[in-house]
C-alpha cells in the first residue's frame, strides 16, 4: 500500500468553527489531492497540489483552502465549517499525475 | 468540461455470472482513463490505466477495454469478494486532474 495517512480519521465539530485536515505521504510523490465524497455525487476534487507551494482549485473549492509547505504534507482547511461540508474527505497522491493512490479517508460531521 | 457517466448504478450478480460495467465519457484530448475499486469505508484502489482506443488491460477476473467514447469493465465468473463499487475517471488536457464518475456498485451473491 502507498504510504499515505490522514488525520484525524473522524471529527465532529460545530458550525462556524475552523477545521484542518492533514494528509501525510512517505512516497515523495509530486501530486497531492483533496476530494470529498457524498452520496449521489461521487468523488469531487476540492484542491490539488503539483509541487511544494503550488496548488490549484478543483470543482468544489469554495469554503476550502489548502497549503503545502513540504512535499510530504498537504493540509485542507475549512475556515468556518458549515453543515454542507459534512462529508467523507479523501486525500490522494500521484507520482505522475495519472493513477492516484488514496488514503483511508476522514469522516467529518458539522453540527 | 470533462464528463463521466457510469452505468448501471447498481448491479447484482450470482457467483459465476459474467457481466460488464460501462463508463461513457466526454473529454477534450484524452490523456488517460482510469478504473478504481472502492470497498465500503475505504479509499479507492487503483486498478487500470487505458490510454488509447483498442487498448485492453487484465487483472484476474477483470478486463478493461477502451473505445473513443466509452470503456467497459468486464467481470468474468465473479466471486463474492469482487463485490465493491467500481469507479471510472478520465484525464483530459489538464494534466494532473481527473474527473470521476459516480461509480457502479457491484454485489455478487454466492
Amino acid at each position: 500500500d502507498a504510504g499515505i495517512t490522514q488525520s484525524p480519521r473522524h471529527k465532529v465539530t460545530e458550525t462556524g468553527t475552523p477545521v484542518t485536515l492533514r494528509c501525510h505521504q512517505t512516497e515523495n510523490h509530486r501530486y497531492m489531492y483533496w476530494y470529498r465524497q457524498d452520496p449521489g455525487h461521487g468523488l469531487r476534487l476540492i484542491h490539488y497540489s503539483y509541487g511544494v507551494k503550488d496548488t490549484d482549485k478543483g470543482e468544489v473549492s469554495d469554503g476550502y483552502s489548502v497549503s503545502r509547505s513540504k512535499t510530504e504534507d498537504f493540509l485542507l482547511t475549512l475556515e468556518s465549517a458549515t453543515s454542507s461540508q459534512t462529508s467523507v474527505y479523501f486525500c490522494a497522491i500521484s507520482g505522475t499525475g495519472e493513477e492516484q493512490f488514496f488514503g483511508p479517508g476522514t469522516r467529518l460531521t458539522v453540527l | 468540461e470533462d464528463q463521466v457517466t457510469q452505468s448501471p448504478e447498481a448491479l447484482r450478480l450470482q457467483e459465476g455470472e459474467s457481466s460488464s460495467l460501462n463508463c461513457s465519457y466526454t473529454v477534450s484530448g484524452l490523456r488517460g482513463l482510469f478504473w478504481y475499486r472502492q470497498d465500503p469505508g475505504k479509499g479507492p484502489e487503483f486498478l487500470f490505466t487505458l490510454y488509447s482506443a483498442g487498448e485492453e488491460k487484465e487483472k484476474e477476473r477483470l478486463k478493461a477495454t477502451l473505445t473513443k467514447k466509452e470503456s467497459f469493465l468486464h467481470i468474468t465468473a465473479p466471486k463474492p469478494e469482487d463485490s465493491a463499487t467500481y469507479l471510472c475517471a478520465v484525464q483530459g488536457h489538464n494534466a494532473g486532474k481527473s474527473t470521476f464518475g459516480d461509480g457502479t456498485t457491484l454485489t455478487v451473491k454466492p
